[in-house]
């Protein structure tokens, strides 16, 4: 069965920082991969999704995750980090199902 | 505007009650999935349908049942046997199968609380 795991539940950047979210799967085949993001008391949005083809996906609000099949990663950056990026960001593997990543909250300093 | 629609956003459940959560999506999806999410957890799985009148049981479906009686609607009840039912409750809905390259779109969830 496949999983995903998110290193680090929490991370804090300043604003205009690098943002940098890890993510590393486990799949005997190839997987369909998520990043979503959720704002407090919401449901999740859809970031980006990796399917097939290239490997560095771009989403909305300036975010980018790179498939890396040799790592089995695929961790979410973002140049420059914004105080709305504030959230929790979860990565998702679909093989058989649907697997999410435990989360992890990002905080903007100003 | 399509969507999913949760209802109420707020709940709490006395001991002994059973409570139902609404979920309608106006998606045309066929697939619909109720997640349990608590802090540190991420999104278990509770019970998702891929077609009316079939539902199958998630990682965590003990104290919970839920019906599919339209293509819309997928509600879900917290039965008084979950015994732990404090928690944040999304609804989300998704493309034909389970196993898919398409995304789950999610409603705004129900947080569900013990008086």
């Amino acid at each position: 069965a496949q999983s995903v795991t998110q290193l680090g539940s929490h991370v804090s950047v300043s604003e205009g920082a690098l943002v940098l979210l890890r993510c590393n799967y486990s799949s005997s085949v190839p997987p369909y991969l998520f990043w979503y993001v959720q704002y407090p008391n919401q449901g999740l949005q859809l970031l980006l999704k990796y399917t097939t083809g290239a490997t560095l996906v771009k989403g909305i609000n300036g975010f980018e995750a790179e498939f890396k099949k040799s790592e089995t990663s695929f961790h979410l950056t973002k140049p420059s980090a914004h105080m709305s990026d504030a959230a929790e960001y979860f990565c998702a593997v679909s093989v058989n199902d649907m697997r999410f990543g435990a989360g992890t909250r990002l905080t903007v300093k100003p | 505007d399509g969507g999913i629609t949760q209802s109420p956003k707020y709940l709490f459940r006395k001991e002994g009650q059973n409570v139902t959560l609404s979920c309608e999506q106006n998606l045309n999806h066929d697939a619909m999935y109720w997640y349990r999410q608590d802090p540190g957890q991420g999104l278990r799985l509770i019970y998702y349908s891929q077609i009316v009148n079939d539902f199958q049981k998630g990682d965590i479906a003990e104290g919970y049942s839920v019906s599919r009686e339209k293509k819309e609607s997928f509600p879900l009840t917290v039965t008084s046997a979950q015994k732990n039912p404090t928690a944040f409750y999304l609804c989300a809905s998704g493309g034909a199968a389970v196993s898919s390259n398409q995304p789950q779109h999610f409603g705004d969830g129900t947080r569900l609380s013990i008086l």
